[in-house]
């Protein structure tokens, strides 16, 4: 069912550079949400975007950035890459239906820093 | 915070053994609580959920029921095959903030 989306599927990247992941959205969706999955662990947080706004973040610095457009597809923006930023990049899209959400996950990018 | 904790893997099983991957939560109020698999190389998979106190969601035969006496949310399945070897993560949704947070996940290993 999931119908999330993501580019590119794989990226290597320097230290220092700059990366910008896409993300497309379920249809019906109007949310998305970033986490950062470090390889052997659970995904993190990043933050989430609702109706073009961000809608809560989790602990990640002001260099992890993105957008929302008005068909709510999104961006994932790092700078300034750090080699602790390789990682697979998840993008889950939702809405709230019946006070409920449930989150649908793409099938990630997975960045390598050098 | 809101918090999981899952039994640490990996599980190895042999084809048809039962299954049981522990999961316990601490969150405030009342979170929705959800189970996802991770096939090698893949995104997460939706594998079932369930919203308040009581609730068993099930899928493909796994099934786990939403304990809040004991903040658990243990997943189960009777009887299970190769094809679910794979990575389980338990997380919680609490809904004043909109965000999964996961446990650490946990390997599964089935042999034939």
């Amino acid at each position: 069912e999931t119908g999330v989306t993501q580019s590119p599927t794989h990226l290597i990247k320097t230290r220092g550079q700059q990366v910008t992941l896409r993300c497309s959205s379920q249809s019906g969706h109007n949310t998305v949400s970033w986490y950062q999955q470090a390889l052997g662990q659970g995904p993190q947080f990043i933050f989430q975007y609702y109706r073009e706004e961000e809608n809560g973040r989790g602990n990640f610095p002001p260099r992890f950035s993105g957008l929302q457009f008005p068909n709510y597809s999104s961006e994932l923006n790092v700078n300034a890459l750090e080699l602790d930023d390789s990682a697979l990049y998840l993008c889950a899209s939702s809405s709230v239906f019946g006070g409920q959400e449930t989150q649908y996950f793409g099938p990630g990018t997975r960045l390598l820093v050098l | 915070g809101n918090s999981v904790t899952q039994m640490e893997g990996p599980v190895t099983l042999s084809e048809e053994a039962f299954l049981t991957i522990n999961c316990t939560y601490t969150a405030t109020g009342y979170p929705s609580l959800f189970w996802y698999v991770q096939y090698p190389g893949e995104g997460l998979q939706l594998l079932l959920k369930a919203t308040k106190a009581d609730d068993k969601g099930s899928n493909k035969g796994f099934e786990a029921t939403y304990r809040k006496e004991t903040t658990s949310f243990h997943l189960e399945k009777g009887s299970v095959q190769v094809s679910d070897s794979a990575v389980y993560f338990c997380a919680l949704m609490d809904m004043g903030r909109r965000a999964l947070t996961f446990g650490s996940g946990t390997r599964l290993q089935v042999q034939p």
